[in-house]
């Protein structure tokens, strides 16, 4: 079975600085996608970034990107000029690309990051 | 695009009645949607999956006589706690897939409801 970690319950940024959420997952599947959500306080989910495995370059959406390393089965998410909006619960997805899957994520516990203005 | 919604957004009911939650995609065809629970300060929990016309996939440990689940249009499903009790009391959140989105292998989330059983 697939399993998603985040190690990282909290985390702290100052306003324009950079900071990055560690994600590491456990699949024996070689075609998969991964994403990242965003969850402020008003508990909707918002897509922040995917990533699917058969690609090589690291996904970008604005100031978010991504540092996959496949072999490592490492799915880091780096916020770049952080802003106080970007104070959020993250959490880190995997999604089987098998058709039986139905498409259903699996996530890890979410990580809290804090921003200080 | 890939808008979610669901209603009601909080709901407070007596225990033992029973509660509808729906979940709609208003601007593309649901094919596969998602029923999670959220507990306070937790990640989400699936519950069950479903697809149009067919009956839901419900995850195990997940009660389908207490939680039903209907997937009768490709745009609508309805989540139903049955004789809710005050250990019913969570966050759910619906998401889809489908149709006519910028990516089909992508979830896209409803605002949740808030259910409080007393």
């Amino acid at each position: 079975a697939q399993t998603v970690t985040q190690s990282q319950p909290e985390m702290s940024v100052q306003e324009a600085e950079t900071v990055t959420l560690s994600c590491t997952y456990d699949t024996s599947e070689s075609d998969y996608y991964l994403f990242w959500y965003k969850q402020p306080p008003s508990r909707q989910m918002i897509l922040v970034i995917r990533q699917e495995a058969y690609k090589q370059q690291n996904a970008t959406e604005n100031r978010f990107s991504v540092n996959f390393q496949k072999a490592a089965k490492s799915f880091s998410l780096k916020i770049s000029d952080s802003q106080l909006g970007d104070a959020a619960m993250y959490f880190c997805a995997y999604r089987s690309a098998l058709r039986r899957s139905q498409g259903n994520l699996i996530f890890g516990k979410g990580t809290k990051l804090s921003v200080k203005p | 695009g890939a808008v979610v919604s669901q209603h009601p957004s909080w709901v407070i009911c007596k225990s033992g009645t029973s509660v509808k939650i729906e979940c709609r995609s208003l601007d593309f065809q649901a094919t596969t949607m998602f029923w999670y629970r959220q507990f306070p300060k937790q990640s989400l929990m699936l519950m069950a999956t479903s697809n149009e016309g067919s009956k839901a996939t419900y995850e195990q440990g997940v009660e389908k006589d207490k939680f039903l689940i209907n997937h009768a249009s490709l745009t609508l499903s309805t989540l139903t706690v049955t004789s809710a009790h005050p250990e019913d009391s969570s966050f759910y959140i619906c998401s889809a897939i489908g149709l006519a989105t910028t990516s089909t292998d992508t979830q896209y989330f409803g605002p949740g409801t808030r259910l409080t059983v007393l």
